[in-house]
């Protein structure tokens, strides 16, 4: 069974400072990778999905995440943080023929301080 | 803009009284999902539709059930809300055949059970 790993439950980075959220996932066939976003008490927005093309993936909001087979990994980063990124960060992988299922890693809770 | 609809987007209701929440979609998926998320944690799958079929977690309770009289909409009843019921309630989307199976998701209805 798939499954992925949220490294850090929360993490906090100071304003402009570089944002990693890691994400490991465990699977014998290809995934298909996503990270969301969600704020309080809202939904989850897609910030990027990996789909078996190009290994960077550029996403919304300056968010760029790397799809590395040999690590399992797909971490997600941005150059710079602003406190508007304050917020929690799923990553989920999905595969081919499960109808359609995401699972979700447990979330990183973001904090962006002064 | 198409998008996926919660109302109400919060439901208060007493200790063992039925409750309804409703979820419509402009995007013209045939996948509509149910999730329940608790705070801090992830979203949990209570039970999705394809086209028509009904696809229920083997762990979700009895107490919740689902309509989907139509491609647009799809209801999520509890029978009997406990107050461990209490949680945001996501409803999602997705078009099989996509491929990779992003799910989009509406702003969700937080229950409070009193």
């Amino acid at each position: 069974a798939q499954s992925v790993t949220q490294l850090g439950s929360h993490v906090s980075v100071s304003e402009g400072a570089l944002v990693l959220l890691r994400c490991n996932y465990s699977s014998s066939v290809p995934p298909y990778l996503f990270w969301y976003v969600q704020y309080p008490n809202q939904g989850l927005q897609l910030l990027l999905k990996y789909t078996s093309a190009a290994t960077l993936v550029k996403g919304i909001n300056g968010f760029e995440a790397e799809f590395k087979k040999s690590e399992t990994s797909f971490h997600l980063t941005k150059p710079s943080a602003h406190m508007s990124d304050a917020a929690e960060y799923f990553c989920a992988v999905s595969y081919t023929g499960t109808a359609s299922k995401l699972t979700f890693g447990t979330g990183t809770r973001l904090q962006v301080t002064l | 803009d198409a998008m996926v609809i919660q109302n109400p987007r919060y439901q208060v209701t007493q200790f063992g009284k039925p409750v309804t929440l409703s979820c419509s979609q402009t995007l013209n998926h045939n996948v509509m999902y149910w999730y329940q998320q608790k705070s801090s944690q992830a979203p949990k799958l209570l039970f999705h539709y394809y086209d028509k079929d009904f696809n229920n977690e083997a762990d979700t309770p009895d107490n919740f059930q689902s309509r989907r009289p139509n491609t647009s909409f799809c209801f999520l009843d509890i029978r009997s809300p406990g107050l461990g019921d209490a949680a945001m309630y996501l409803c999602a989307t997705s078009r099989v055949g996509m491929g990779y199976n992003e799910q989009f998701f509406g702003p969700g209805t937080r229950l409070t059970v009193l």
